[in-house]
């Protein structure tokens, strides 16, 4: 079943900024709106952007989403310990009629 | 509030049945699609099967497709997942979600604790 490619591993010092991606394909991504989720050590995860690049009511716009044709990209500006966390891009592929997520990557604070 | 809490999680052993519950309140139950979001220990996440609001459509990951059956009781603002034959494979918390429409294609917003289904002999 197809799945979405994130890097392993990101990490950058506090006030930086950090990129994570997430590829896939025509029938997904290319396709579909992506979201994003952050998954803090031991907790469940949480929507961080949905429709590419919209932010719920209280997400901080030090979190920003964007999209270009089978890719996605979660940029995180003005970096913080509590940042530290897992990060997941996901979102419907049409051809599968599947959910589908990234692989996930950890970010860390220097 | 929004609350989801599941329920039904536990040791099994392989080929046995699991039934998984997830009570949700705070919200209009039927006015929304759910997903089941599972996570096998240390790993990533994993889409397991999704439901939209007046269980007309639903939708499985090749992985469960087949063994297991995404349910809801709408007048009991309830959502079901039973689990049959199953396997080591399937390890992991279970994860009750929303979607943000009435339609099971993700984003969900809104996420239960998480419920440990183990498998083992």
């Amino acid at each position: 079943q197809s799945v979405l490619t994130q890097p392993p591993s990101v990490s950058a010092a506090p006030g930086q900024k950090v990129t994570i991606s997430c590829s896939g394909s025509s029938s997904n991504i290319g396709n579909n709106y992506v979201s994003w989720y952050q998954q803090l050590p031991g907790t469940a995860p949480k929507l961080l952007i949905c429709e590419n690049n919209q932010r719920p009511s209280g997400i901080p716009d030090r979190f920003s989403g964007s999209k270009s044709g089978t890719s996605a990209t979660l940029g995180i500006t003005g970096l913080q310990t509590g940042d530290e966390a897992d990060y997941y891009c996901a979102t419907w592929d049409t051809s599968q009629s599947v959910g589908v997520f990234g692989t996930g990557t950890k970010v860390t604070v220097l | 509030e929004v609350q989801l809490v599941e329920s039904g999680g536990g040791l099994v052993q392989p080929g046995r049945s699991l039934r998984l519950s997830c009570a949700v309140s705070g919200f209009t139950f039927d006015d929304y699609a759910m997903h089941w979001v599972r996570q096998a220990p240390g790993k990533g996440l994993e889409w397991v099967s999704g439901i939209n609001w007046n269980s007309s459509e639903m939708a499985y990951a090749d992985s469960v497709k087949g063994r297991f059956t995404i349910s809801r009781d709408n007048a009991k603002n309830s959502l079901y997942l039973q689990m049959n034959n199953l396997g080591l494979g399937d390890t992991a918390f279970y994860y009750c979600a929303k979607d943000v429409s009435r339609w099971a294609l993700l984003p969900v917003d809104c996420w239960g604790q998480g419920s440990l289904v183990t498998v083992s002999s």
